[in-house]
């Protein structure tokens, strides 16, 4: 079974300032999909970014843009110049190739401070 | 568009009584997802439909809970009987219909069992 490791509960950054989110994944397949969904307040889930395993080059969307080692099993999410919008709970999660079933990991707080 | 429509928005109830929560998909989407989101245990797949059928229901708990897509247009989640520890927030989800698509969430149904 698949598994998703957000190891940092809880992040906080002033605004404007540049912020990474961790994220890890264990699989023994070699072509899949990973993904970093926002839960603001609002509880409402939206898809931030996304990226298929066989492409080299990493995902941007705007200011938001991913690391992904495949080697490593490493999608982590990079926030450049965040706004107090940002502020949400993160959600990491992969999905096999032919398979749309996601599997979240447990999520990172993050809060934009002025 | 009006999105993910999801009812009710919040529903209260005593244990041992019957729930039934609501989605109507985006038109056009042929997958349809429920989620379960709770403290304890993040967010999990409960199961998924393609083409109104069941592909994956492995997520469901046990025999309490059963889900139906009679049509394209709708789909329900039951759960009878209820118990304290269903309360959590319950998503519904659609998508295009392919493992790398967006899915889109509803605004979800926050469940309390009494």
């Amino acid at each position: 079974a698949q598994t998703v490791t957000q190891s940092q509960p809880e992040m906080s950054v002033q605004e404007a300032e540049t912020v990474t989110l961790s994220c890890t994944y264990d699989t023994s397949e070699s072509n899949y999909y990973l993904f970093w969904y926002k839960q603001p307040p609002s509880r409402q889930m939206i898809l931030v970014i996304r990226q298929e395993a066989y492409k080299q080059q990493n995902a941007t969307e705007n200011r938001f843009s991913v690391n992904f080692q495949k080697a490593a099993k490493s999608f982590s999410l990079k926030i450049s110049d965040s706004q107090l919008g940002d502020t949400a709970m993160y959600f990491c999660a992969f999905s096999n190739f032919g398979n749309e079933k996601l599997t979240f990991g447990t999520g990172t707080r993050l809060t934009i401070i002025p | 568009d009006a999105g993910v429509i999801q009812s009710p928005r919040h529903e209260v109830t005593e244990m041992g009584q019957e729930v039934t929560l609501r989605c109507k998909p985006i038109s056009g989407h042929n997958s349809l997802f429920w989620y379960r989101q709770t403290m304890m245990r993040g967010l999990e797949l409960l199961i998924y439909f393609n083409n109104n059928v069941p592909i994956d229901d492995s997520g469901m708990p046990e025999d309490r809970f059963s889900a139906k897509m009679p049509n394209a247009s709708f789909s329900t989640l039951k759960i009878q009987p209820s118990e304290p520890r269903d309360s959590a927030v319950y998503f519904c989800a659609s998508s295009f219909g392919t493992q790398s698509d967006e899915q889109f969430f509803g605004p979800g149904t926050r469940l309390t069992v009494l």
